[in-house]
């Protein structure tokens, strides 16, 4: 199967700020990856799909990028309603697989 | 507006059993793959199986297989988790959610709690 490693597991930003999560493969998907912001308490929510992809409605402020085995996640300027819990998932082969999720929380 | 409702969750003893419903609207149920996802408490998100839009094709997360069973019914906008020989461990949420025409999960039920424990 194919594993998700994302880093980091809790970043800690203010406001305004730059953030940055990164996601290797264990394998190339190619451009088979999304990434899912989770609230507590809710279900996920699903901001970009084929690795750079935002889904319709989701803030310009989200950006991907990568394919292969290497992707990143941005949020160019933190939100309040931004600090949550990501999670990449790939789905480049009839298994599904999601990170292990990176926990924005404020500095 | 897509809706998924799962409903079947509770408390059940280890080695019991429990089936998961979710019933879905606001789309063409019998047009789309559907999933799903458990997520522990605390803990991060587990894809645990997911079924074709005619239920011809079935997969499963590895360490799940042979437990559990997937299935849906068409003509009542339903999909459904049969899980046997529940385990400590497989207390969780369970989430249905749709799979989009990009394999990916786009629309996510509020998850239905099940705990093993005796």
């Amino acid at each position: 199967d194919i594993q998700m490693t994302q880093s980091p597991s809790t970043l800690s930003a203010s406001v305004g700020d730059r953030v940055t999560i990164t996601c290797r493969a264990s394998q190339s998907i190619s451009r088979g990856l999304a990434w899912y912001q989770q609230k507590p308490g809710r279900a996920p929510k699903l901001l970009i799909y084929d690795a750079s992809s935002l889904k319709s409605g989701v803030p310009s402020r989200f950006s991907g990028s990568g394919s292969g085995t290497e992707f990143t996640f941005t949020i160019s300027s933190l939100q309040p309603d931004d600090f949550a819990t990501y999670y990449c998932q790939q789905y480049n082969t009839f298994t599904w697989a999601f990170g292990q999720g990176t926990k924005v929380e404020t500095k | 507006e897509v809706q998924l409702v799962e409903s079947g969750g509770g408390l059940v003893k280890p080695g019991g059993s429990l089936r998961l419903s979710c019933a879905a609207s606001g789309f063409t149920f019998s047009s789309y793959s559907l999933t799903w996802v458990r997520q522990a408490p605390g803990k991060g998100l587990q894809w645990v199986s997911s079924i074709s839009s005619t239920g011809t094709y079935i997969y499963y997360a590895d360490s799940l297989r042979g437990r559990f069973t997937i299935s849906r019914d068409n003509a009542k906008n339903s999909l459904y988790l049969q899980m046997n020989s529940l385990r400590a461990e497989d207390t969780a949420v369970y989430y249905c959610a749709r799979i989009d025409y990009n394999n990916c999960f786009d629309y996510w039920g509020q998850g239905t709690l099940v705990t093993v424990s005796s």
